[in-house]
């Protein structure tokens, strides 16, 4: 079965600083797609970046950077500098192209990490 | 206006009353879905549906029950509310793959006195 893992609840650090955010996966599918998500104070859910497993490439936008690594199933999330504005609580999210335990494809996510930057 | 709206954004009830959730949509998908998130157990699938005449359960359903009224349109129903449904609930459409992102409606905080 699919299995998402954000083995850290609560991050805190000090505007500036370098913060990673873990994201483990469990999948028998060959093919499939990683997502992260952004929940700000507000509440909103804010779609950030999709891959899928035929690509590892890294992606860098801006300050954001995503490191997928399929050896270890893992699709990490970097936020160089962090900015008071990054505090929010982020999910990382799996889905498979096929229907493996009856999955359907949808979206399975993390239980989320709660990043707090200050100032 | 927002591609997904949900109503009510929030909502205070009393045990054993029976409450609805609407949400529609604007962006033309067939795939929509409701989840609810507690903190500390991130979003959890209640129901989906990948077209009118297609409804399924989700990983937690029970308690509750929905309608696809139209493509655009798809409510959840708790027919007799309990405090531990108290949670945000958000709706969320997808396109008609198994590789796109799930677009999100505002969420819906409901407490359940």
């Amino acid at each position: 079965a699919q299995k998402v893992t954000q083995a850290q609840t609560e991050i805190s650090v000090v505007e500036k600083e370098d913060v990673t955010l873990d994201c483990v996966y469990e999948t028998r599918d060959t093919t499939y797609y990683l997502f992260w998500y952004k929940q700000p104070p507000s509440g909103e859910l804010v779609f950030l970046i999709r891959r899928n497993s035929f690509d590892e490439q890294n992606e860098i936008s801006g300050r954001y950077s995503w490191n997928f690594q399929k050896s270890t199933s893992s699709f990490n999330f970097t936020i160089t500098a962090s900015q008071v504005v990054d505090s929010a609580v982020y999910f990382c999210a799996l889905s498979e192209q096929g229907n493996y335990g009856g999955s359907q494809g949808n979206l399975i996510f993390g239980k989320g990490t709660k990043l707090s930057v200050k100032p | 206006d927002a591609d997904v709206t949900q109503t009510p954004r929030n909502r205070i009830t009393k045990t054993g009353k029976r409450i609805m959730l609407e949400c529609s949509q604007t962006k033309g998908h067939d795939r929509m879905y409701w989840y609810r998130q507690d903190p500390g157990l991130g979003l959890r699938l209640i129901y989906y549906s990948f077209d009118v005449k297609d409804i399924n359960k989700g990983e937690i359903s029970d308690g509750y029950s929905v309608s696809r009224q139209a493509q655009a349109k798809f409510s959840l129903s708790l027919e007799s509310a309990i405090p531990n449904q108290t949670a945000l609930y958000f709706c969320a459409t997808r396109d008609s793959t198994n590789t796109g992102e799930l677009f999100f409606g505002e969420g819906s905080r409901l407490t359940v006195l």
